[in-house]
């Protein structure tokens, strides 16, 4: 069975530039969530969505960050502009109904120069 | 402030020699306890869910505990492949988005032959 599935795996763009992740949930799955994490400040959730809806988006640090969930299979999260204090990597994951054991993709790693 | 924090932050064990990790939490309202592996450069890979004090939940050589202020996770006769941070995470009612999950530090494992 296919997990969530994160594209890119690894990004690394200059200071100012729009950089977009992407994350396809496992399927049947009705919730999804946006982490980020670094070493200081372990795993933090950014947003999350129930049913392509968002319903918590307390996380997400600044305007410069936005995130989308047009259908139940595939979701973004954009930051523009970049800098360098959001590299670190970013997990997507994702939760059946009724339950709420996440499970995890392999993440991104975003590098901003 | 809800917070959950882990101890030790690193741990280096022999093959076979036995330890626990500990997680202590404070929330408003506990709704489930969840123990999740992450391996180097990979997503978080859930383990457990604990529910009410006295709940024991194990796998292989991990077993997980809970009361009503921590959970251990107990390694017997670990193995080098036990390698791996091991993350503690709780879901409280009492924040506003009821499907999201606080996690904490983590506790690095190192196995050793």
């Amino acid at each position: 069975d296919a997990g969530v599935i994160q594209s890119p795996r690894h990004e690394v763009t200059e200071m100012g530039q729009e950089v977009t992740l992407r994350c396809k949930p496992i399927s049947g799955h009705n919730s999804l969530f946006w982490y980020r994490q670094t070493m200081m400040r372990g795993l933090e959730l950014l947003i999350y969505f129930n049913n392509n809806v968002p319903i918590d988006d307390s996380g997400m640090p600044e305007d410069r960050f936005s995130a989308k969930m047009p259908n139940a299979s595939f979701s973004t999260l954009k930051i523009q502009p970049s800098e360098p204090r959001d590299s670190a990597v970013y997990f997507c994951a994702s939760t059946a109904s009724g339950s709420y054991e996440q499970y995890f993709g392999p993440g991104t790693r975003l590098t901003v120069t | 402030e809800d917070q959950v924090t882990q101890s030790p932050e690193a741990l280096r064990l022999q093959e076979g020699e036995s330890s626990s990790l500990n997680c202590s939490y404070t929330v408003s309202g506990l709704r489930g306890l969840f123990w999740y592996r992450q391996d180097p450069g990979k997503g978080p890979e859930f383990l457990f869910t604990l529910y009410s004090a006295g709940e024991e939940k194990e796998k292989e050589r991990l077993k997980a505990t809970l009361t009503k202020k921590e959970s251990f996770l107990h390694i017997t006769a670990p193995k080098p492949e036990d390698s791996a941070t091991y993350l503690c995470a709780v879901r409280d009612l009492g924040n506003q988005a009821g499907t999201a999950l606080i996690f904490g530090k983590g506790t690095t494992l190192s196995v050793s032959s």
